[in-house]
């Protein structure tokens, strides 16, 4: 596509219910972050992947977050039992190696 | 570990003065820099990315500059408008991922 795309754009949940975050990265792109981004802060990396193979996680805050990309394109980042200070904008963003990072529009998670 | 660090944290100016935004990083070991801006309730726009082996680049009236053995790299935005009011961020890599700082909030006013 022409850009990285994130869907939904918002979303609104209640405690303990699970929640799936897309992201379609930009063709062609074999690298994808997700990114978290507290109001006046800089996004803080949760995790990467290269082509389908998640390369590094240590940015997840614990096991109720998890994130796939089954065939090296599309990725969906789970969170599990959702708990308000998951409340966040979730960002995502691809490159081609080393070079410069595409970031989509994000995803506003609202925990109540 | 990475860190990274954006003095000032807001700055507000009159339109047509030129600019410097600095940024930070512990790690001078780093293979690129980049800048981003982000406009309120938008993502992130990378400006400027900086190899390690350059000293600077220029984007029209932007230009920025790296300096790894102080650990610095800096923003200049030439003839300021207000269509450049926005967060500005600056990000060094940490292996594969990128360190972002707070950001330095701009506001140009005519």
């Amino acid at each position: 596509g022409a850009g990285v795309s994130q869907s939904p754009r918002y979303k609104v949940t209640k405690r303990g219910q699970d929640v799936a975050l897309r992201c379609d990265p930009i063709s062609g792109h074999v690298s994808l972050y997700w990114y978290r981004q507290a109001l006046g802060q800089g996004p803080e990396f949760l995790t990467y992947f290269n082509y389908e193979a998640q390369q590094d996680k240590s940015g997840l805050p614990n096991d109720r977050f998890s994130a796939e990309r089954p065939e090296g394109s599309i990725s969906t980042l789970t969170i599990q039992r959702t708990e308000q200070r998951d409340s966040a904008m979730y960002r995502c963003a691809s490159s081609l190696e080393g070079e410069k990072l595409f970031f989509g529009s994000g995803t506003q998670l609202s925990v109540l | 570990k990475q860190e990274v660090t954006q003095i000032p944290a807001a700055l507000s100016v009159p339109e047509g003065e030129n600019l410097v935004l600095n940024c930070s990083f512990t790690d001078s070991a780093i293979y690129n820099l980049q800048w981003f801006r982000q406009d309120p309730g938008k993502g992130l726009t990378s400006l400027l990315l900086i190899q390690s082996s350059q000293r600077e680049q220029t984007s029209g009236r932007l230009n920025a500059s790296l300096d790894k053995s102080s650990g610095r790299s800096t923003l200049y935005i030439a003839a300021s408008q207000p269509g450049d009011s926005a967060t500005y961020l600056c990000a060094a890599p940490r292996g594969n991922k990128l360190i972002f700082g707070a950001g330095t909030r701009l506001a140009v006013h005519p």
